[in-house]
C-alpha cells in the first residue's frame, strides 16, 4: 500500500530532550515535507527536500533540523525541544513539487513540557 | 507578499445542504491550486488540483472552481453527509528560477449536522 509513514505518533518529552521524528515514503516520491500546524494558523512549512542531499527552509525552519540521506527517508531533528515546538507535526510527500498531489502522514502530536 | 485566504472560518450547515467554501488568493507567479479535505486528528487528502487553464473540476460531490483573473477560487459541497465534516484546506503553489512555495490558507472547518 502507498503511504507516507510517521514514528512515534504520540511523543511527550521535556525541554532540552534531544527527539527525531521520523518518517518514510514507499511510492519513490523526490519531493519530501515537514509541517506543523497549530489552532488558528493552520499548516506551516518547516523544511522540503527537493531530492537526496537537498533539503531548504521553510517558513518556520528554527528550532529544527532535517536529513535526506536516502530518497525514502526525511526525519525531523528537535536538537533542544521547547514548550513552544509543542504541535501536530505532519510529513508529507510528493512526486515532485510542480504538479502532483501531496501524500501526507497520518501526524505526530509532540508535547514538549 | 503571497497570501492564501479562506472564507468562512468555519460554517455549521444541515445534512442534506449544500455549501460553498471560498479561496482568494494573491500568489505570483500562480502555477496550481489544490483543495485538501483534513479529517480530525488525520492528515490532510487531496481532493482536487487545478491549474491556471482549468475552471472547474469536479470529485464526486465536491466541484472545485477557479477565477485565475479574479484570483479566486470556490469549493461547493453538493447534498452534504455528516462524512463531509472537516477542515478543508486551500493550498496555492507558486514557482520561479528562485524556487518553489506552498501557500496554506488557515483552512474552513465545516460541521455537518443531523
Amino acid at each position: 500500500e502507498a503511504q507516507v509513514t510517521q514514528n512515534p505518533r504520540y511523543l511527550i518529552t521535556v525541554t532540552g530532550k534531544k527527539l527525531t521524528v521520523t518518517c518514510s515514503q514507499n511510492m519513490n516520491h523526490e519531493y519530501m515535507s515537514w509541517y506543523r500546524q497549530d489552532p488558528g494558523l493552520g499548516l506551516r512549512q518547516i523544511y522540503y527536500s527537493m531530492n537526496v542531499e537537498v533539503t531548504d527552509k521553510g517558513d518556520v525552519p528554527e528550532g529544527y533540523k532535517v536529513s535526506r540521506k536516502e530518497k525514502r527517508n526525511f526525519p525531523l531533528i528537535l536538537e533542544s525541544p521547547s514548550p513552544n515546538q509543542t504541535s501536530l507535526y505532519f510529513c508529507a510527500s510528493s512526486l515532485a513539487v510542480t504538479s502532483d498531489e501531496q501524500f501526507f502522514g497520518p501526524g505526530t502530536r509532540l508535547t514538549v513540557l | 507578499k503571497n497570501q492564501v485566504e479562506q472564507s468562512p472560518q468555519s460554517l455549521i450547515i444541515l445534512e442534506g445542504k449544500n455549501c460553498t467554501l471560498q479561496c482568494n488568493y494573491t500568489v505570483s507567479p500562480f502555477s496550481n491550486l489544490r483543495w485538501y479535505k483534513q479529517d480530525t486528528g488525520r492528515g490532510p487528502v487531496s481532493l482536487t488540483i487545478m491549474t491556471f487553464s482549468e475552471n472547474t473540476k469536479s470529485n464526486g460531490r465536491y466541484t472545485a472552481t477557479l477565477d485565475a483573473d479574479t484570483k479566486q477560487s470556490s469549493l461547493h459541497i453538493t447534498a452534504s453527509q455528516l462524512s463531509d465534516s472537516a477542515s478543508y484546506i486551500c493550498v496555492v503553489s507558486a514557482y520561479s528560477q528562485a524556487g518553489t512555495a506552498l501557500i496554506f490558507g488557515k483552512g474552513t472547518t465545516l460541521s455537518v449536522s443531523s
